[in-house]
């Protein structure tokens, strides 16, 4: 079983719909979780950063962390057509421990 | 956010040469940069964690001696491809972290390597 599973899609979703995102993961010693977005040939591009398990909103982005499940989730509202990409999510462990371990990304289209 | 550069973003060359990318910290100290190899439609792979001032860590299965890491100030860190063949052609991405340990790294925009 890999560390970090996400689905990798693609999800195609009319614009103005809620998109949801997740990751499910099997290292309970991860407390760090990060949301990154990139777009095609770019670098990630941290969107969300979130410690340990609750919810963090910024703008259209929600991210939850339920750590008694090992399961991260990003919501998108009104999503956009710019807000097609790939998404990634990543986690890390616990005090001086910056390596991150990614899922493999969701790839987005937000169809207008 | 922190910003993280990252040079050159693509660069061709011929089988058998030498490639250098560069990651630069622009507005924070990095102690601990981070470099990852990702290829098409796959997540990014790390290949080595820098420290400033000391040698590379290198993940299992990447070559030291191919993949030189130079991190000589906290600013810069360095990714020499040698001797580069059509296999090494990959979007090689650096991050940084310069924040203790909360594991939040900004990531540079990547280097596209084509080796003919």
């Amino acid at each position: 079983q890999k560390e970090v599973e996400q689905d990798p899609g693609p999800l195609s979703v009319p614009e103005g719909a809620i998109v949801s995102l997740n990751c499910t993961y099997s290292n309970s010693a991860f407390q760090y979780f990060m949301w990154y977005r990139q777009y095609s040939r770019k670098g990630p591009e941290l969107l969300m950063y979130t410690y340990s398990s609750g919810n963090k909103e910024d703008g259209r982005f929600t991210a939850q962390v339920d750590k008694s499940s090992k399961y991260i989730s990003l919501f998108i509202r009104d999503s956009q057509p710019s807000d097609s990409a790939t998404y990634l999510c990543a986690m890390s462990g616990g005090a001086g421990s910056y390596q991150l371990t990614f899922g493999k990304g969701t790839k987005l289209s937000v169809i207008p | 956010g922190a910003v993280v550069s990252q040079h050159p973003s693509w660069v061709i060359c011929k089988s058998g040469t030498s490639v250098k990318i560069e990651c630069r910290s622009l507005d924070f100290q990095a102690t601990t940069m981070f470099w990852y190899r990702q290829f098409p439609k796959q997540s990014l792979m790390l290949m080595a964690t820098s420290n400033e001032g000391s040698k590379a860590t290198y993940e299992q299965g990447v070559e030291k001696d191919k993949f030189l890491i130079n991190h000589a100030s906290l600013t810069l860190s360095t990714l020499t491809v040698t001797s580069a063949h059509p296999e090494d052609s990959s979007f090689y991405i650096c991050s940084a972290s310069g924040f203790a340990n909360t594991g939040e790294l900004f990531f540079g925009e990547g280097s596209r390597l084509t080796v003919l």
